[in-house]
């Protein structure tokens, strides 16, 4: 069965600090890796897209690691600002790529 | 110039009535989704159309049945609404080409309430 893990379910840093979110997958075949952000009661919106044979990609202050040996992705936040307090969803593609199953995301709260 | 806009944002309705959700896209994309997002908050796909014809429909009751007009419209009807039906819905639009990947753009949501 595809699954997409995530942790923390849910993270509170201090404005400035850099966090890490952590991603483990069981999908196969295997196509690409997503990390969305969610903002509450908004749509998700993609960050970074990463196919088998990238191993890092970065948006901005947003970069994300992917091996595919281990299945294992993380998103890397650097100082965070209050604007990035949202949900962040690891998302994996199957096979031609339409088939995606979401992970349960991670809760990130950027405090003053 | 909302990519993906769904409608209403808000939905609240009793059990047993029968209620659509609107979604338009002004992408130019050819493929169209339909997701739940329940309390746990995973998303999870309902149905997909690929210009205008139905190429993914997981198990979702038959009361939910999604209808396409055209490329730019995916519509969700659903009947006799039940209080499991109560979660936030998304649409999402994609161009589905033979190299990859592609990308999804989602609609803000549509938040659904069964009393």
């Amino acid at each position: 069965k595809n699954q997409v893990e995530q942790s923390p379910q849910s993270l509170i840093i201090l404005e400035g600090k850099n966090c890490t979110l952590q991603c483990n997958y069981t999908v196969s075949p295997f196509s690409n890796l997503r990390w969305y952000k969610q903002d509450t009661g908004r749509g998700p919106v993609s960050l970074t897209i990463m196919t088998f044979s990238e191993n890092t990609k970065s948006n901005g202050r947003y970069t994300a690691t992917l091996d595919a040996d281990t299945k294992q992705s993380s998103l890397h936040i650097t100082a965070s600002q209050l604007s990035d307090s949202a949900s962040y969803i690891c998302v994996v593609s199957s096979n031609a790529g339409n088939m995606l199953t979401f992970g349960g995301g991670t809760r990130l709260m950027v405090k003053p | 110039d909302t990519a993906v806009s769904q409608t209403p944002k808000y939905l609240v309705t009793q059990m047993g009535n029968d209620k659509s959700i609107k979604c338009e896209q002004n992408l130019g994309h050819d493929t169209m989704y339909w997701y739940k997002q329940d309390s746990k908050k995973f998303l999870k796909i309902m149905f997909s159309y690929n210009n205008k014809e139905l190429i993914i429909n997981e198990t979702v009751p038959n009361r939910f049945s999604p209808k396409s007009p055209d490329k730019a419209h995916l519509n969700l009807h659903i009947n006799s609404l039940e209080l499991g039906d109560s979660a936030v819905y998304f649409c999402a639009s994609s161009v589905l080409t033979s190299g990859g990947p592609y990308e999804q753009y989602f609609g803000p949501g549509t938040r659904l309430t069964v009393t």
